[in-house]
């Protein structure tokens, strides 16, 4: 398995503000994702990240609004750009390709995102 | 692409009684099927995978699921639930290209 730190847990932001979100493995992983979790809703992947590679999105999401970066293979980083209130919700990180555990994705906590 | 569909957005059970949470996908071959569980305020817990071989998986906390290639079903088990138990429960499929798709998930009250 793996045990991924998300930073900041919880965030309370101002409208067009930036907040930069926190990813940390304690293994090396070859995919890095994350996801957008609206109140409510279930998971909607945003990107892929991976190393070395500019971040995948999918559609709905692009890169002015939510930059990523993927230093490493235990680091992620993504940004909610000119944040709006439809951008709260809880924004997750996800990991899979751990030794022994290729195929399995594991996810961090959470950030719970509130946008004023 | 593959998708998963849960039916149910709401099961409430009684403590002790006995549950099942249904998961239906779409995919053109055999997917990678998963059940996550999110407790209040938490992330997700993986619960059990099926990826080939024996149909019926068990999982953590006393869960079970039987993949049926006929049905294209998931149907995610308990005998006993506990109140531990209450939380959302989400379906989740992935293709070979590590592209996993998420159902609606479903919300699990247990009544005293």
């Amino acid at each position: 398995s793996a045990v991924i730190s998300q930073k900041p847990s919880r965030d309370i932001c101002q409208r067009g503000t930036s907040l930069t979100i926190q990813c940390q493995v304690d293994s090396q992983v070859t995919m890095m994702f994350w996801y957008r979790q609206q109140p409510g809703q279930s998971l909607t992947l945003i990107a892929t990240a991976n190393q070395g590679s500019e971040a995948t999105y999918e559609s709905g999401f692009v890169i002015d609004k939510f930059p990523i970066s993927r230093p490493n293979l235990t680091f992620s980083t993504l940004t909610v750009s000119n944040m709006s209130p439809e951008d709260s919700s809880i924004y997750l990180c996800s990991v899979k390709g751990t030794l022994g555990d290729k195929n399995i994705q594991y996810f961090g906590a959470g950030t719970r995102l509130s946008v004023l | 692409a593959q998708s998963v569909t849960q039916p149910d957005i709401h099961i409430t059970v009684s403590e002790g009684a006995s549950l099942e949470l249904r998961c239906n996908y779409s995919y053109g071959a055999t997917p990678y099927l998963f059940w996550y569980v999110q407790s209040p305020g938490q992330g997700l817990q993986l619960l059990l995978k099926y990826f080939s071989g024996d149909t019926l998986v068990q999982g953590i906390k006393g869960f079970e699921a039987e993949f049926k290639r006929s049905q294209s079903s998931f149907n995610l088990r308990k005998p006993s639930v506990h109140w531990s138990d209450a939380a959302e429960y989400f379906c989740a499929v992935a293709a070979r290209n590590n592209d996993m798709r998420f159902g609606a998930g479903t919300r699990l009250t247990v009544k005293p």
